[in-house]
């Protein structure tokens, strides 16, 4: 089993604000998914990295999966309400996830 | 279907009796996966489903925890002689196949009274 840790535990800011939250291993992997949950519902895919160093870009987020594979980042730019929420890491092939960041937005 | 379908979505439940819920996964998914989310924490991973192999029970937390598949389709999980602690939302999962991004559904939120 890949532990994953997720930081900050928990993100409270403004709207407008930038933030970035984090997803650290020991351990490689082969690719990492992020998903984001809203309250009531189920955790909703984001996005997939598979590639060390790779970027992708979902409009005012950028996820960014580390050289070595053992870690991702996730940046929001201009911060708006909407993006509330907890925000999961998982790794290929493991079925289990970060414990999460649990951000809010204040408009 | 369109997604992955729980059911009962609420069910209140006295200490002592068994629950039995039930998940409904997207058509063709043969990876299947249970999780419980206490409030405000985050997924703990119960039991894992893929295709006809053996499920991986590592995550039950005792044996009052079951869960069945028949095949590729519906799974039960059923949780016997219920304890206030197992108050928590169960949100089953689906995916094409294990390491493939999973399809939530919005979970069966259970209050142990």
């Amino acid at each position: 089993t890949q532990l994953l840790e997720q930081s900050p535990q928990f993100l409270s800011i403004q709207e407008g604000e930038n933030l970035t939250v984090y997803c650290n291993s020991s351990s490689v992997f082969s690719s990492l998914q992020w998903y984001r949950q809203e309250p009531g519902e189920g955790p909703v895919l984001l996005v997939t990295v598979v590639t060390g160093g790779e970027v992708k870009k979902l409009k005012r987020l950028t996820f960014q999966f580390g050289d070595a594979r053992k870690d991702s980042s996730l940046h929001i730019t201009a911060a708006q309400p909407g993006d509330t929420g907890l925000y999961l890491c998982a790794g290929y092939n493991d079925m289990r996830f970060g414990a999460g960041t649990r951000l809010t937005v204040k408009p | 279907g369109a997604g992955v379908s729980q059911s009962p979505s609420n069910k209140v439940t006295e200490k002592g009796k068994d629950v039995e819920l039930r998940c409904d996964p997207i058509s063709g998914h043969t990876a299947l996966y249970w999780y419980r989310q206490r409030l405000g924490q985050g997924l703990e991973f119960l039991i894992y489903f893929q295709g006809n192999s053996a499920p991986d029970k590592s995550g039950l937390p005792s044996d009052r925890f079951s869960a069945e598949r028949t095949g590729e389709s519906v799974s039960t999980l059923t949780i016997q002689r219920t304890q206030q602690e197992d108050s928590a939302v169960y949100l089953c999962a689906s995916s094409r196949a294990q390491g493939y991004g999973y399809t939530f559904g919005s979970g069966t939120r259970l209050t142990v009274v």
